[in-house]
């Protein structure tokens, strides 16, 4: 079974405090790891695809990596806007499309 | 720039009662998801669907669950007796070439069963 773990579950942060979320996974056959940032009473709102050990992708403050364990979303010089849960999920070999979440990363960023 | 939306936002409904959950998914995708999120928990999957059948759903997606593509634009989600652990936000998604392709969300309908 597809696990996800994602840590700290609460993070806080100064404005230009940057810091990194953490998920690691358990999957057999990793097909894709997804982020996801998700405000209060919406859908999660897609950040980054990653297929790949070694696998990077950049946008604005935000940059998630990959390898066959784990995968980090770097925060750089966040601004309060940034703050949300952030949400890792993965997929399997085995899934016709099941996208197992983690708990997620709750993220505050002062002013 | 494409989104899928959901309609209602809210539904309140009575123990037993039937809902639907519509939703529009983004025009070109072919691959449709329901997920749920009860308050405070994870994300759930619920169903896969592609080419007018379920391709994979999970062990919450008991006889009182059911999707249908009624035409080329909804994708509903009835329920048909509910349940008071039904109350959850349920979330449409849609991907476009294929199930590995990023899944993107809906605003989700808040379901609350009294």
């Amino acid at each position: 079974e597809d696990q996800v773990t994602q840590s700290p579950e609460a993070l806080r942060l100064q404005e230009g405090e940057s810091s990194s979320l953490n998920c690691s996974y358990t999957v057999s056959g990793l097909r894709g790891l997804f982020w996801y940032r998700q405000d209060p009473g919406k859908g999660p709102e897609f950040l980054f695809t990653l297929y790949s050990a070694g696998e990077e992708k950049e946008k604005e403050r935000l940059k998630a990596t990959l390898t066959k364990k784990e995968s980090f979303l770097h925060i750089t010089a966040p601004k309060p806007e940034d703050s949300a849960t952030y949400l890792c999920a993965v997929q399997g070999a085995t899934n016709a499309g099941k996208s197992t979440f983690g708990d997620g990363t709750t993220l505050t960023v002062k002013p | 720039e494409p989104e899928v939306t959901q309609t209602p936002s809210h539904q309140v409904t009575q123990m037993g009662q039937e809902v639907i959950l519509r939703c529009v998914p983004i025009s070109n995708h072919l691959y449709f998801y329901w997920y749920r999120q009860i308050l405070g928990q994870k994300v759930e999957f619920l169903v896969s669907f592609y080419n007018n059948e379920i391709s994979e759903k999970s062990e919450i997606f008991d006889d009182q669950f059911s999707v249908e593509r009624p035409d080329g634009s909804n994708f509903t989600l009835k329920i048909r007796s509910t349940k008071l652990e039904d109350s959850a936000m349920y979330f449409c998604a849609s991907s476009g070439t294929g199930f590995t392709d990023t899944q993107y969300f809906g605003p989700g309908t808040r379901l609350t069963v009294l």
